[in-house]
């Protein structure tokens, strides 16, 4: 399958600066992509559908000018958390679908997640 | 809304003892059924997935059987082994079939050796 590569797997950082989360395909041209967000025991809860070129769309109750999506080119994604806070600490994940696969077009490859942790 | 449930939330078996995990879905338009394996600390692995057009697919001990008519899906994983031991996600589309997928709230499978 496709491999979707996610960067940095774990970043600490202090409460009030921003951080940059990377998520690249790295066999593939993603032409969309997927931000996830996970709790500790819970499920993927979809934050923003990245599609490149164009503006992210954003889930309900998601704010976008707190999560900052850039899909820039068609193999790398960025999602920036503007002024973190403490409840801002969580696991992001990353995904992304190959539009090659004509027979497999809701395939969605997931990165290995980013921990964030806001101190 | 579409919503996805998912049972049960944990599951303890023994090694070489067969699980199934089952999940039902709400929209009736909903084609495409993936199942995530998701270790500790990690992304989630797509393990198997099926389309509404077939009732069942094998893939070595895993398979996943589909019934449309009743809305659900099940994952079967039969001889387990200790390192199936994980969170296990079912997912379905929705939307259409470009749509996003919508996620079950996961299944803790240990399996003692």
């Amino acid at each position: 399958g496709a491999v979707v590569s996610q960067h940095p797997s774990w970043v600490i950082c202090k409460s009030g600066t921003s951080v940059k989360i990377e998520c690249r395909s790295l066999d593939f041209q993603a032409t969309t992509m997927f931000w996830y967000r996970q709790f500790p025991k819970q499920s993927l809860m979809l934050m923003a559908t990245s599609n490149e070129g164009s503006k992210a769309t954003y889930e309900q109750g998601v704010e976008k000018d707190k999560f900052l999506i850039n899909h820039a080119s068609l193999t790398l994604s960025t999602l920036t958390v503007t002024s973190a806070h403490p409840e801002d600490s969580s696991f992001y994940i990353c995904s992304a679908r190959d539009p090659t696969e004509l027979l497999a077009k809701n395939i969605q490859y997931f990165g290995a997640g980013t921990r964030l942790s806001v101190l | 809304g579409e919503n996805v449930e998912q049972h049960p939330s944990t599951l303890s078996v023994q090694e070489g003892d067969s699980a199934v995990i089952k999940c039902t879905y709400s929209d009736s338009a909903s084609n495409y059924f993936p199942w995530y394996k998701q270790e500790l600390g990690k992304g989630p692995q797509l393990i198997i997935d099926i389309r509404s057009n077939v009732g069942e697919k094998k893939d070595q001990r895993i398979a996943v059987t589909l019934n449309k008519t009743a809305k659900h899906f099940s994952l079967h994983i039969t001889e387990t082994q200790p390192e199936d031991s994980a969170v296990y996600f079912c997912a379905a589309n929705y939307g259409g079939s470009q749509g996003n997928l919508i996620f079950g709230k996961g299944t803790k499978l240990s399996v003692k050796p």
